[in-house]
C-alpha cells in the first residue's frame, strides 16, 4: 500500500515568511511524529501525535513552531517567522498506534530559508 | 540521558569487502529497543531491523548482520561482501519505553559508507 507521503518535497522561502508543511501517514496508523535533519544538529524529535492529541511536543526549538493534526490523519507542521536556522529537511513518520511499532518514514520537506 | 554514537563519520570500502559499522548507546531504561536506518541518496530513511533489550540474539538476513551486546551497551551492524547499491548513510537509533510513553527515536550522528566499484 502507499507509505508516508509528504508535500512539498522542496520549499524556498525568504526569512521572516511563514511555512506550512504536510504529512499523509499511512492509512490507518494513528500515531504519527515529526523529525527534523539538519547538518549541524543530526536527525531531531520534534513532536509525537496519538489520534489528534500530542502528548509530546518537547522537540519544538521555539514558539514559532507549531504542529496539528486533524481528523487522526493529515498533519501540518508550521513555522512562523522563519529564520535562516530552520533550513532542514523536516521527515514524519507514522505508526499503526502502538509505541513499540517501528516508524515508517516519508521523504521529507526540504526547507531553505533565504 | 539517552544517547546514541556512531563513532565512524564516513567508511570507504571496495565492492566485496565486509565492513562493520559501529553503534553504542546509552541508557537507564532496561525496556527499550535498537534500530537501524538506510538513507540513501534519494533522501528517505529506510527501516532496516528493530531489536528489543531482551533480545540478544544476533540477527542475519542476507548480506547484513547485527550484533546485539548488553554487556557494552553495543548494536553493531555488519555489511558481507558490500556492494555499491550499499552506499548511504546508516542511522543507528534509540527507542526508550520505560520512562518514555512516546516511542520517539534517538539518533545517532550518521555513518556515511562509500563502496567503491
Amino acid at each position: 500500500g502507499a507509505g508516508v507521503s509528504q508535500s512539498p518535497s522542496n520549499k524556498v522561502t525568504e526569512k521572516g515568511k511563514d511555512v506550512e508543511l504536510r504529512c499523509d501517514p499511512i492509512s490507518g496508523h494513528t500515531a504519527l511524529y515529526w523529525y527534523r535533519q539538519s547538518l549541524g544538529q543530526g536527525l531531531e524529535f520534534l513532536i509525537y501525535f496519538q489520534g489528534n492529541s500530542a502528548p509530546d511536543k518537547s522537540g519544538l526549538p521555539s514558539d514559532r513552531f507549531s504542529a496539528e493534526r486533524t481528523g487522526g490523519s493529515v498533519s501540518t507542521l508550521t513555522i512562523q517567522r522563519t529564520q535562516q536556522e530552520d533550513s532542514a529537511v523536516y521527515l514524519c513518520a507514522s505508526i499503526p498506534g502502538l509505541i513499540t511499532d517501528t516508524q515508517y518514514f516519508g521523504p521529507g520537506t526540504r526547507l531553505t530559508v533565504l | 540521558a539517552q544517547k546514541v554514537t556512531q563513532a565512524q563519520t564516513e567508511i570507504s570500502v571496495v565492492e566485496k569487502e565486509d565492513v562493520t559499522l559501529d553503534c553504542v548507546y546509552e541508557t537507564r531504561d532496561t525496556t527499550y529497543y535498537l534500530f537501524w536506518y538506510k538513507q540513501p541518496p534519494s533522501g528517505e530513511l529506510v527501516f532496516l531491523i528493530r531489536r528489543n533489550s531482551f533480545d540478544e540474539q544476533n540477527e542475519i538476513s542476507g548480506r547484513y548482520s547485527w550484533n546485539f551486546q548488553k554487556s557494552t551497551s553495543s548494536f553493531n551492524f555488519t555489511i558481507t561482501a558490500s556492494q555499491v547499491v550499499d552506499s548511504a548513510v546508516y542511522f543507528c537509533a534509540l527507542s526508550e519505553y520505560g520512562s518514555s510513553n512516546t516511542g520517539k527515536l534517538i539518533f545517532g550522528q550518521g555513518t556515511t559508507l562509500q563502496v567503491k566499484p
